[in-house]
């Protein structure tokens, strides 16, 4: 079946960087993605990987796939207060729906 | 356009009593989809239409729930005879059709049965 797991939380000090991970299963996957959920505020894509792709870097963050090990990573650099958020990992299903199956999500907290 | 909008935003309702949310995605958005988000966890698929057809929907909506988009454009999601165990955000997004499209989410209509 398909499953998504992350690690629930993660505390940082501003500057540093972070290092958010998610194990899934349904090698079938096509696309990966790393959403961003804010209090209040509704989830925002932040980036996405293809499954034939390693390593995908946009500005501060960096996504590596390792497709073998089912294993995906999103890392913030320069970690900033407002990266404060609840990330969560999402995998795209086998079928061509756009359905998508999330992680319970990973609390970053950034202590300044 | 100013993306997914969700209506209510927040509801209280009295056990057994039934509910209904609205949906109005991003015009021309022909997908549409529901999730469920409960304390602690992330968003679980409950159902999706391309245009007004209802084209999957997951176990996890009970007879008690149904969706429909009767126009292809807002859809609703009506909860019948609400149980404490209903109580959570429910949230809509929508895209357009293809392997790989961004997903937009509302902000969500948060549900607490009393």
């Amino acid at each position: 079946g398909e499953d998504v797991e992350q690690s629930l939380f993660l505390s940082v000090r501003e500057g540093d960087s972070s290092v958010i991970n998610c194990t899934y299963t349904d090698s079938s996957s096509t696309y990966l993605y790393w959403y961003k959920q804010e209090p209040g505020a509704g989830l925002q894509l932040l980036t996405y990987i293809f499954s034939n792709m390693d390593m995908k870097q946009d500005q501060r963050l960096t996504v590596l796939l390792n497709k073998k090990d089912k294993h995906l990573s999103l890392r913030i650099a320069d970690t900033q207060t407002g990266d404060s958020a609840i990330y969560f990992c999402a995998e795209s299903t086998s079928s061509n729906t756009g359905k998508l199956i999330f992680g319970q999500g990973t609390t970053l907290q950034v202590k300044p | 356009d100013t993306g997914v909008s969700q209506n209510p935003r927040h509801k209280i309702t009295k056990r057994g009593q039934n509910v209904t949310f609205r949906c109005d995605p991003i015009s021309e958005h022909n997908r549409l989809y529901w999730y469920r988000q409960t304390l602690g966890q992330g968003p679980e698929f409950l159902t999706y239409f391309q245009n007004e057809a209802q084209l999957e929907k997951s176990r996890l909506l009970s007879d008690r729930f149904s969706a429909e988009r009767p126009k292809g454009s807002f859809s609703t999601l009506e909860i019948q005879r609400t149980e404490q165990g209903d109580s959570a955000m429910y949230l809509c997004a929508s895209s357009v059709p293809g392997m790989n499209t961004e997903a937009f989410f509302g902000q969500g209509t948060r549900l607490t049965v009393v």
